[in-house]
């Protein structure tokens, strides 16, 4: 099946700072992108969803001046955590789905810690 | 509100067994596609069977298949002979179809295989 990678695979960093996580397609084109947060022994919500050359659609309670996503091409996304605090701390996952392709493929996850 | 539901949080297996988990849904739609992810350890997401809602016959692949009942809004998946690398969480979804292509997932089964 087609690969989408994250980067990084985890991260720890400390409170206020900003954190970005890589979304990329690596074999095929992805006209849209999801980014989920899972926390521990729980399923995954849904953050938002990012078009290729638009704004991210966010779910409602997701601040989306806290979690900026920009899907500047249509093999990458990026999530960044800004002003990052350790309520933040979780496990960030993205997916993609590609064009002509009828299925959501899902990146491997990155673990945020905020100290 | 479009949700899914799984009742059971946790079931355990004998090795060899056959076991099957449970998932409900509510949708008003009359187009849309079934999923059962598998999220083992490693906290990859991995699609074990997809189906489709126009179809009647049930999805299946290889010890993996599904009890599919539309009116009742009813999607069980069933796991023959049961292997210690099945243990992992199980999460129930389904995407609508020509919308925004979204994945709602259930909160999630954990399973484990007895050995």
């Amino acid at each position: 099946g087609a690969v989408v990678s994250q980067h990084p695979s985890r991260v720890i960093c400390k409170s206020g700072t900003s954190v970005k996580i890589e979304c990329r397609s690596l074999d095929f084109q992805a006209t849209t992108m999801f980014w989920y947060r899972q926390f521990p022994k729980k399923s995954l919500m849904l953050m938002a969803t990012s078009n290729e050359g638009s704004k991210a659609t966010y779910e409602q309670g997701v601040e989306k001046d806290k979690f900026l996503i920009n899907h500047a091409s249509l093999t990458l996304s990026t999530l960044t955590v800004t002003s990052a605090h350790p309520e933040d701390s979780s496990f960030y996952i993205c997916s993609a789905f590609g064009a002509g392709i009828n299925e959501q493929f899902f990146g491997p996850g990155t673990r945020l810690t905020v100290l | 509100a479009q949700t899914v539901t799984q009742s059971q949080p946790e079931m355990s297996v004998q090795e060899a067994e056959t076991v099957t988990l449970s998932c409900t849904y509510d949708t008003s739609e009359s187009d849309y596609y079934l999923f059962w992810y598998k999220q083992p350890p490693s906290r990859q997401m991995i699609l074990v069977i997809r189906q489709e809602a126009y179809k009647q016959q049930n999805a299946t692949e290889n010890r993996f298949s599904v009890n599919f009942q539309k009116a009742a809004k009813s999607f069980s998946l069933k796991i023959s002979d049961s292997q210690l690398g099945d243990a992992a969480m199980y999460f129930c979804a389904y995407r609508i179809l020509n919308r925004d292509d979204k994945i709602i997932f259930g909160k999630g089964t954990r399973l484990h295989i007895l050995p």
